[in-house]
């Protein structure tokens, strides 16, 4: 199975920040990334495909890069509806593996 | 407009069977792959299971192959998620999520339901 770890797993920032969030995959995984947004009592949202491409609807303030097994997220200007779970996922082979998920906090 | 529309949440004993529902419409419902995830309270996502409506191709997480049945029926674009002996550590919130199928394999989940929310309990 593919491994995908985040780092942190906790961030704490201000309105405003630039922020980055790290997965790491532990075999290759070429481009076949996504990016959900989670917050809480509601289901995952499609942020980022493809590791880079910003799913419609989606504030251009959040952009994924990356390829092979590192990929990040940053949103360079967190607003306060920003404050939620984000979870990396790999769609490169089976089993489908999530990231343990990172946590924005308001610091 | 799209939606995944979820059976509601559900109370069960161990050892009960269940089956939950998602129902797909606005759009081509034997296009898109329908995924399940599960999360267990305060925890994250784990993928569970996936089927391609079109053909009725379907995979396994191996942790959750033999302990859970995906299924579809076209003819109510509808996706089954099922049990047939509950656990009291089956007890968490599942989403049915659709993507659109790649060359080999499904692409990012691009929809997600609002989730059923299942408690076993003696």
């Amino acid at each position: 199975d593919i491994q995908m770890t985040q780092s942190p797993s906790t961030l704490s920032a201000s309105e405003g920040d630039r922020v980055t969030i790290t997965c790491r995959a532990s075999q290759g995984i070429s481009y076949w990334l996504a990016w959900y947004q989670q917050k809480p009592g509601k289901a995952p949202k499609l942020l980022i495909y493809k590791a880079s491409r910003l799913e419609s609807g989606v504030p251009s303030r959040f952009s994924g890069s990356g390829s092979g097994t590192e990929f990040t997220l940053t949103i360079s200007s967190l607003q306060p509806d920003d404050f939620a779970t984000y979870y990396c996922q790999q769609y490169n082979t089976y089993p489908l593996t999530f990231g343990q998920g990172t946590r924005l906090e308001i610091k | 407009e799209v939606q995944l529309e979820q059976s509601g949440a559900e109370v069960k004993k161990p050892g009960e069977s269940l089956k939950i529902s998602c129902k797909g419409s606005g759009y081509t419902f034997t296009d898109y792959w329908i995924g399940w995830v599960r999360q267990v309270p305060g925890k994250g996502l784990e993928w569970m299971a996936i089927i391609y409506p079109g053909d009725s191709d379907t995979k396994y997480s191996p942790s959750f192959e033999g302990q859970v049945t995906i299924s579809a029926d076209n003819s109510v674009t509808t996706a089954y998620l099922q049990w047939s002996s509950l656990k009291a550590s089956d007890t968490a919130m599942y989403y049915c999520a659709r993507a659109l199928t790649g060359v080999t394999y499904p692409l990012h989940f691009d929809w997600w339901g609002h989730g059923t929310l299942v408690s076993v309990s003696s």
